[in-house]
């Protein structure tokens, strides 16, 4: 059954530095999503993304946060300076079509911790 | 989307039916009512969906009421691996741009004991 992956399944790093955390979305999927979940809270939407241009996001996603499909497979989030609350399982969501009818897919996730 | 309200937690003993309720009073005729579910750490995962008609799949069963101010999930024989938070979700199916997103709650963690 094909999924979401997400690489790397764990990242550090110091705080301002920036990382970048890597999906493999569902192949013949063309909505992309990312949520993220600090620990212990519930998961919240970041962002969405159709057609290479963000169709929504949310106000976590401020400037610090971009997204990309540099690739026919890929799609990446970029955090330019992490913070220390940018702390958080972030999780990469496919789905076929944008309608609400249309499921979405979650990979694993990456852990990322700011220190 | 309507808000949700769910237990914070429940307890199934393996091999018996888990039901899952959830509320969602203020639910309208054009939202649909999701699961999904998050084993510890891992990505939430699609169980079913339904608008007002029951819904059976290989996971689960979804009985909404005939108000569909409330519905419950059932898992017919929970095993150990069933042990996750259920987040009930309610969606609206026209339109598009914010329509896209889940919201989650805070869901019920199901224990499934031995």
């Amino acid at each position: 059954e094909p999924e979401v992956t997400q690489t790397p399944s764990h990242q550090v790093t110091q705080m301002g530095q920036e990382v970048i955390l890597r999906c493999v979305p569902i192949s013949n999927h063309l909505y992309f999503y990312w949520y993220r979940q600090i620990l212990g809270q519930k998961v919240e939407f970041l962002v969405s993304f159709y057609n290479n241009e963000i169709s929504e996001k949310s106000e976590i996603f401020d400037d610090q946060f971009s997204v990309e499909r540099p690739d026919g497979s890929n799609f990446t989030l970029k955090i330019r300076s992490t913070k220390l609350e940018d702390s958080a399982m972030y999780f990469c969501a496919s789905s076929r079509k944008g309608t609400v009818l249309e499921t979405q897919y979650f990979g694993p996730g990456t852990r990322l911790l700011v220190l | 989307d309507a808000k949700t309200t769910q237990p914070p937690s429940m307890d199934c003993a393996e091999g018996r039916a888990a039901n899952l309720p959830c509320n969602h009073s203020t639910i309208s005729g054009n939202e649909y009512v999701y699961w999904y579910r998050q084993i510890h750490s891992q990505g939430p995962q699609y169980i079913i969906h339904g608008l007002k008609n029951n819904e059976t799949n290989e996971m689960a069963s979804l009985i909404i009421t005939e108000d569909r101010k409330s519905s419950t999930l059932i898992l017919p024989h929970a095993t150990l691996r069933d042990t996750a938070v259920y987040y009930c979700i309610v969606r609206v199916a026209t339109g598009g741009g914010s329509n896209y997103k889940l919201t989650f709650g805070k869901g019920t963690l199901l224990t499934v004991n031995p």
